[in-house]
């Protein structure tokens, strides 16, 4: 069974400072979405990275993917407040099943 | 454009009862996937759509059911209502680019069972 542990799973840090956020996998997958979803709403999908070694940036979001696809990380540089919610990392499973992880949940304090 | 939605956003129904929930894609979108969002826990893959036709399942009991009509829009359907089934019930419906399937997702349906 493929699993995706995120770590931390929690998160509470201070307007303007930096974090970074863990996406684990013992299994390969062929492609790693990384979402945002806040309280009562669904997820937003903020990035797609498929090749490993791959870098993507969004903004203050950096977006990592492992060399070897099995671990992905988000670096955001200056938090602010509006960054708060639930942060999910999602991989593509070989049978095209989409397996989500534990879910990081952050709260940046003005 | 529009996004992915869904109805009813909220439900509450008690034990025994069945559910139906709507989901309509994005247009030009033909896969649609429904999970599960327990209280606390993360999203758990329930049902997937494509072309009409049901792709994968999850790891739940057949009272979890749907379907995908012509237009693409779905529906979860859900009998003998447990209350461990009280959760926000999101749909997303993607499009394939190359190898890549983007998932957008609509704003839940949340399902309380009383």
């Amino acid at each position: 069974t493929q699993l995706l542990e995120q770590s931390p799973q929690f998160l509470s840090i201070q307007e303007g400072e930096n974090l970074t956020v863990y996406c684990n996998s013992s299994s390969v997958f062929s492609s790693l979405q990384w979402y945002r979803q806040e309280p009562g709403e669904g997820p937003v999908l903020l990035v797609t990275v498929v090749t490993g070694g791959e870098v993507k940036k969004l903004k203050r979001l950096t977006f990592q993917f492992g060399d070897a696809r099995k671990v992905s990380s988000l670096h955001i540089t200056a938090a602010q407040p509006g960054d708060t919610g639930l942060y999910l990392c999602a991989g593509l499973s070989g049978t095209y099943k989409y397996i989500f992880g534990t879910g990081t949940r952050l709260k940046v304090l003005a | 454009e529009a996004g992915v939605t869904q109805s009813p956003t909220h439900l509450i129904k008690t034990r025994g009862q069945q559910v139906t929930l709507r989901c309509s894609p994005i247009s030009g979108h033909t896969s649609v996937y429904w999970y599960q969002q327990a209280l606390g826990l993360g999203l758990q893959f329930l049902l997937w759509y494509d072309e009409g036709e049901e792709r994968n399942r999850g790891n739940f009991p057949p009272r979890f059911s749907g379907r995908q009509f012509p237009n693409y829009s779905s529906e979860l359907n859900v009998n003998a209502l447990e209350l461990e089934d009280s959760a926000l019930y999101l749909c997303a419906s993607s499009l394939a680019v190359g190898l890549v399937y983007e998932q957008y997702f609509g704003p839940g349906t949340r399902l309380t069972v009383t």
